[in-house]
């Protein structure tokens, strides 16, 4: 299937620095790609929608100021976790859409592996 | 306001028992549903459902989906302690607009 990279897959920061998460389509390219935010024993919460050229969309509740979202490419979203602080702890994951009529598209989206973020 | 709503939320099961997963939805724009399975990490995919009536199986897992009833069903045979996971259901809709995802059911196999 197809594949979705994050990097890095856990990274472990002091309170007040700032986190970059990139998430690539390795053998797509995505127009529209998802973050996601998971806390333990809880479902997935849609943070933002990054689309390719644009401005990403995010969902009610999500500062746009505190997790930046960059889609310059085609193949590639990053999320920026701005001046994070311990309750930005979190597993975030991201997904990426394949254009309809690729083989990819038996699936609606495919996920990355994910991001642990601790701030300590 | 689009609803997924999965059931049971959590289930203890031993091995070698059948299982059935629940997910129901009310959505406007219905494309598809999806079922993934998470452990540890990202959910993985197990299926994806557009028609009504027509069962995808994978080896021991089966899902079908009801479109006139709004629900799907996702049917574990001869559990084994590896099938303990969160087993998340999600809607997707025509457009370019993110699934919605239900809570989840969370699967316990014990030996």
């Amino acid at each position: 299937g197809a594949v979705v990279s994050q990097h890095p897959s856990w990274v472990i920061c002091k309170s007040g620095t700032s986190v970059k998460i990139e998430c690539r389509s390795l053998d797509f390219q995505a127009t529209t790609m998802f973050w996601y935010r998971q806390f333990p024993k809880q479902s997935l919460m849609l943070m933002a929608t990054s689309n390719e050229g644009s401005k990403a969309t995010y969902e009610q509740g999500v500062e746009k100021d505190k997790f930046l979202i960059n889609h310059a490419s085609l193949t590639l979203s990053t999320l920026t976790v701005t001046s994070a602080h311990p309750e930005d702890s979190s597993f975030y994951i991201c997904s990426a859409r394949p254009p309809s009529g690729r083989p990819q598209a038996y699936n609606e989206q495919f996920f990355g592996p994910g991001t642990r973020l601790t701030v300590l | 306001e689009d609803k997924v709503v999965q059931s049971p939320l959590s289930l203890v099961v031993h091995e070698g028992d059948t299982v059935t997963l629940n997910c129901s939805y009310e959505v406007t724009n219905f494309r598809s549903l999806l079922w993934y399975k998470q452990e540890k990490k990202a959910p993985t995919f197990l299926f994806m459902l557009t028609s009504s009536g027509i069962e995808k199986k994978s080896g021991r897992l089966s899902s079908i989906l009801d479109k006139k009833e709004l629900f799907s069903i996702l049917n574990i045979t001869a559990t084994q302690t590896g099938d303990s996971a969160v087993y998340l259901c999600a809607v997707a809709f025509s457009g370019n607009t993110p699934l919605v995802f239900g809570k989840g059911t969370r699967l316990s196999v014990i030996a």
